[in-house]
């Protein structure tokens, strides 16, 4: 089956841990994306990559890194700089940027110890 | 400031009605507009994708408005069925660059 794979579905950081929430598609997409959502807000951008090895800062990237160095996975790790890293984090993937709807994981909930 | 804006009451409404759904921006003049739904603990799923130069979109019992002079789509649910509960999200794409914004979603309960 095609799609995007998200892991782990649950997962816990210590004071001045930095953490890695894994993405990995099989749909062939160029573009990969980094949300994060709080309880009644929308998504938030942090990073997206439209091609391998390249990646761009979204609204709210600071406190948290990419890498993109196969054209299947986008992880994000979440530094010890991001003082408030409780939320649920969903990575998206689509065929191209513009125009394209995206295709989310299943989502990774973060919180705090 | 630039935003988008969805009710974010939840709606609550009968088996068998329609759900209409808002989705305000201001300072945007978005080439196409999205919706997406969401449940609980899931990531969004795609619905429906409705260009600036199209006044209606429609897929089966769903339909989307979009009018650029108002800077608001509509979002409606016919016949609706309790399986329709849900988060419905609006997203736009400020400068047609693919980075698509979000509004904070509006829950629907549709009840038997």
């Amino acid at each position: 089956d095609g799609g995007i794979t998200q892991s782990p579905k649950y997962l816990f950081r210590k004071e001045g841990q930095n953490v890695t929430l894994s993405c990995e598609q099989n749909l062939n997409h160029d573009a990969m994306y980094w949300y994060r959502q709080d309880p009644g807000q929308g998504l938030r951008l942090i990073y997206y990559s439209q091609i391998v090895n390249d990646f761009q800062k979204g609204d709210i990237a600071e406190g948290y890194s990419v890498s993109r160095e196969k054209k299947e996975s986008f992880p994000l790790t979440v530094t010890s700089a991001q003082k408030n890293p409780t939320a649920f984090y969903l990575c998206a993937s689509s065929p191209t940027t513009g125009r394209e709807k995206l295709f989310f994981g299943s989502g990774t909930q973060l919180s705090v110890l | 400031s630039q935003k988008i804006e969805q009710n974010s009451e939840a709606l609550n409404i009968q088996e068998g009605k329609t759900a209409t759904l808002t989705c305000n921006y201001t300072n945007y003049s978005p080439a196409y507009l999205q919706w997406y739904r969401q449940d609980p603990g899931r990531g969004p799923v795609f619905l429906l994708l409705i260009r600036e130069n199209e006044k209606e979109k429609r897929k089966e019992r769903l339909k989307v408005t979009f009018d650029t002079t108002l800077k608001q789509s509509l979002f409606h649910i016919t016949a609706s069925q309790p399986a329709d509960s849900a988060t419905y999200l609006c997203a736009l794409d400020p400068g047609n660059t693919g980075k698509l914004i979000f509004g904070q979603g509006t829950t629907l309960q549709v009840k038997p």
